[in-house]
C-alpha cells in the first residue's frame, strides 16, 4: 500500500526566500506525481504534474523534481510571496491496476506561511 | 485545461434531511469521478469512485446507503448525503480525470456541508 509523507508539516518564511517542500513515497511504481495547492476552505489547484518518465517540471517560480528510485519529490518555490501562503499537497498516482482506473494517494500537506 | 465545477460551495441543512452535491466536468467527459471528504487540518480521504452507468465503488468504512452516488452522464456525478447528521458536517470535494491526455486530476472547488 502506497504511503506518502510530506515534510515539513508547516513552514513559515519571510517574503523573498527560496524554499523547498519535500514529498516521499514508499512504492515507486507510480504513473504520475502531482503537486497541488489548497487555500483555506477551497478545493485543490493543480500546480505541476510529473510523469514517471520525467525528472522535473517547471511553471513560473515553481519547480518540481522526481526521483523514483529514492521515492522522493521536491517542490521548489523561488522568491516566495505572501500570496504563496497555502497548504501544498503532493499525491502519487499508481500504475493502473486490473480495474482500469487508479486513485491518488495524498500526503498530509505542508502548510506554508509567507510573511511580508 | 480541464475544469471541474462543483455546487453548491456551501450548504447548511437540518438534521434528518438530505443534501445533494453536484460535480460536473465542463470541457471533457469523465467516465470516472472521485469523491473525497476532508476534515479540518487533515488531508483528503477518498470516499468512493463514481463510474458512469454503473454502481459506485465505496472505500472501506463508507456507508453506501448514507452517501448515495449517481453518475448518470459522462459529465455529471452527484453525491447525496441522506438523513444527514451533525457528524456528516465536513468539506466534500470531487475530482475527475481528462482521459484525452495525461493531465492528471482536476478537482472541484469543494462543498462545505454544515448539518445543524
Amino acid at each position: 500500500k502506497q504511503e506518502v509523507t510530506q515534510i515539513p508539516a508547516a513552514l513559515s518564511v519571510p517574503e523573498g526566500e527560496n524554499l523547498v517542500l519535500n514529498c516521499s513515497f514508499t512504492d515507486s511504481a507510480i504513473y504520475n506525481l502531482q503537486w497541488f495547492r489548497q487555500d483555506p476552505g477551497k478545493g485543490l489547484t493543480s500546480l505541476l504534474l510529473i510523469q514517471s518518465s520525467q525528472r522535473e517540471q517547471t511553471s513560473g517560480r515553481l519547480n518540481a523534481s522526481l526521483d523514483k528510485s529514492s521515492g522522493r519529490s521536491t517542490l521548489y518555490i523561488a522568491a516566495s510571496q505572501p500570496g504563496d501562503s497555502a497548504t501544498y499537497l503532493c499525491a502519487a498516482e499508481p500504475l493502473y491496476d486490473f480495474s482500469g482506473y487508479s486513485t491518488l494517494t495524498f500526503g498530509k500537506g505542508t502548510m506554508l506561511l509567507v510573511s511580508p | 485545461g480541464a475544469v471541474v465545477s462543483q455546487h453548491p460551495s456551501r450548504v447548511i441543512c437540518k438534521s434528518g434531511t438530505s443534501v445533494k452535491i453536484e460535480c460536473r466536468s465542463l470541457d471533457f467527459q469523465a467516465t470516472t469521478m472521485f469523491w473525497y471528504r476532508q476534515f479540518p487540518k487533515q488531508s483528503l480521504m477518498l470516499m468512493a469512485t463514481s463510474n458512469e452507468g454503473s454502481k459506485a465503488t465505496y472505500e472501506q468504512g463508507v456507508e453506501k446507503d448514507k452517501f448515495l452516488i449517481n453518475h448518470a452522464s459522462l459529465t455529471l456525478s452527484t453525491l447525496t448525503v441522506t438523513s444527514a447528521h451533525p457528524e456528516d458536517s465536513s468539506f466534500y470535494i470531487c475530482s475527475a480525470r481528462d482521459a484525452r491526455g495525461n493531465y492528471g486530476y482536476t478537482f472541484g472547488s469543494g462543498t462545505r456541508l454544515t448539518v445543524v
